[in-house]
């Protein structure tokens, strides 16, 4: 099993529509996640930070589920411009690494 | 401002010949990374390191070297034993157990 999995998608939504990405992880002990962006041929850059149940900023909310080993990535009302490839990192087992997921596109269409 | 700043932009390789991309921070931070990305696929890790003059073997290690003379820096370089190169190649920077990474603009290197 990967350390960190995440469907590829690609999700295709409406403007205003609701979309929820999740992201397992094999290391029970991480103790923070992370979500990214990255748009084509671009760096990937933080979108949010995981430390405990949850964080939420404005449109995008990100929640944590020990029990199950994932996180989850909410955007509300999407817009054209949340069109992009979504990465989520966890730490890697005995290091402080971070590995990262292959990333879930989504596209959102008018 | 702070950031990390990765040069060239684009960088076309010959066969059998070693290239070398720059990686610079400000940030103060302590570790550093290199990654490369293939179409479609996720980040895979080449080399990092934390601290100045040592550095750690990633996953995909093999035809690439790197150095950690200053903090600030940390060079990648291609050899010509690296047989399939081209890819976009990510510099990455952090505080050793802070909060997340801060990525480089990234290099897209072409074998011609």
């Amino acid at each position: 099993r990967k350390e960190v999995e995440q469907d590829p998608g690609p999700f295709n939504v409406p403007e205003g529509a609701t979309v929820a990405f999740n992201c397992t992880y094999s290391n029970s002990a991480s103790q923070s996640f992370f979500w990214y962006r990255q748009d084509c041929r671009k760096e990937p850059k933080l979108l949010m930070s995981v430390y405990s149940s949850g964080n939420e900023d404005g449109r995008f909310t990100a929640q944590l589920n020990r029990a199950s080993q994932y996180i989850s990535l909410l955007i509300r009302d999407s817009k054209l411009s949340d069109s992009a490839t979504y990465l989520c990192a966890a730490p890697s087992y005995n290091t402080d690494k971070l590995i990262f997921g292959t990333g879930t596109r989504l596209q959102v269409f008018p | 401002d702070g950031g990390i700043t990765q040069s060239p932009k684009y960088l076309f390789r010959k066969e059998g010949q070693n290239v070398t991309l720059s990686c610079e921070q400000n940030l103060n931070h302590d570790a550093m990374y290199w990654y490369r990305q293939d179409p479609g696929q996720g980040l895979r890790l080449i080399y990092y390191s934390q601290i100045v003059n040592d550095f750690q073997k990633g996953d995909i290690a093999e035809g690439y070297s790197v150095s950690r003379e200053k903090k600030e820096s940390f060079p990648l370089t291609v050899t010509s034993a690296q047989k399939n190169p081209t890819a976009f190649y990510l510099c990455a920077s952090s505080i050793i157990g802070g909060d997340g990474y801060t990525f480089g603009s990234g290099t897209r290197l072409t074998v011609v």
